[in-house]
């Protein structure tokens, strides 16, 4: 009964590195959605996807790619990582149908540091 | 544009107290209003929802009021133990078709002995 998770739980790294966040779901969740969480702004969608290969922009999506190729997993890849990426990044997914798709599960979440 | 506004940004509680955290939208599109509750270094958790054709929803300790024709809604926690001492965001489901939510900044809850 894994759930959600996300790996690596911690990362540092350095400005202009490539970085890849892992997500991965074991319900089957047809929406998969990736936060950004700081300090004074609470929760800010960056991408979401609606199944595999379907995926679209959120609030926050400038510096970051995303990918869905298998339904049970979201990885959130920054291309060239600067330090207002510096954030803790959480997961969510949703069920695809009925009063209880709504409902989001998250992830535990990945610390980023961008030196 | 925010368009989930919650205050206040933090608040401290007696144990034994009650606390009331606020929110109001903009958007009548909004068909769905869910709590989220988050302890440090854990993702944010469903705590309880409500829909706009009900004006309260009571499970345990915690409440949900809401006001449609105001545009807003609230959380009470009656009550209030350390236990319950996390970071509480509201959010609104965007309406049919749509399985985004949009979250207020949170409220950073203490609750004191």
């Amino acid at each position: 009964d894994a759930g959600i998770t996300q790996s690596p739980r911690y990362k540092i790294t350095e400005t202009g590195r490539q970085v890849t966040l892992m997500c991965h779901q074991t319900w089957s969740h047809s929406y998969m959605f990736w936060y950004r969480q700081d300090l004074g702004h609470g929760l800010r969608l960056i991408y979401y996807s609606a199944a595999a290969d379907i995926t679209d922009k959120g609030e926050v999506p400038d510096g970051y790619v995303v990918s869905r190729s298998k339904t049970e997993n979201f990885p959130l890849t920054l291309e060239s990582a600067t330090r207002s990426q510096t954030s803790v990044y959480f997961c969510a997914s949703s069920a695809l149908a009925g009063r209880e798709g709504e409902t989001q599960y998250f992830g535990p979440g990945t610390r980023l540091l961008v030196l | 544009q925010q368009q989930v506004k919650q205050s206040p940004q933090s608040l401290i509680v007696q144990k034994g107290g009650i606390s009331i955290i606020n929110c109001a939208y903009e958007n009548t599109a909004f068909d769905y209003f869910p709590w989220y509750q988050q302890f440090p270094g854990k993702g944010p958790a469903l705590l309880i929802a409500i829909r706009p054709d009900v004006s309260e929803k009571k499970e345990g300790r915690f409440t949900i009021s809401f006001n449609k024709s105001a545009k807003q809604f609230s959380l009470h926690i009656m009550d209030s133990q350390p236990g319950d001492s996390a970071t509480y965001f509201c959010a609104a489901h965007r309406g049919a078709g749509s399985y985004q939510l949009t979250f207020g900044k949170g409220t950073k809850l203490s609750v004191i002995p």
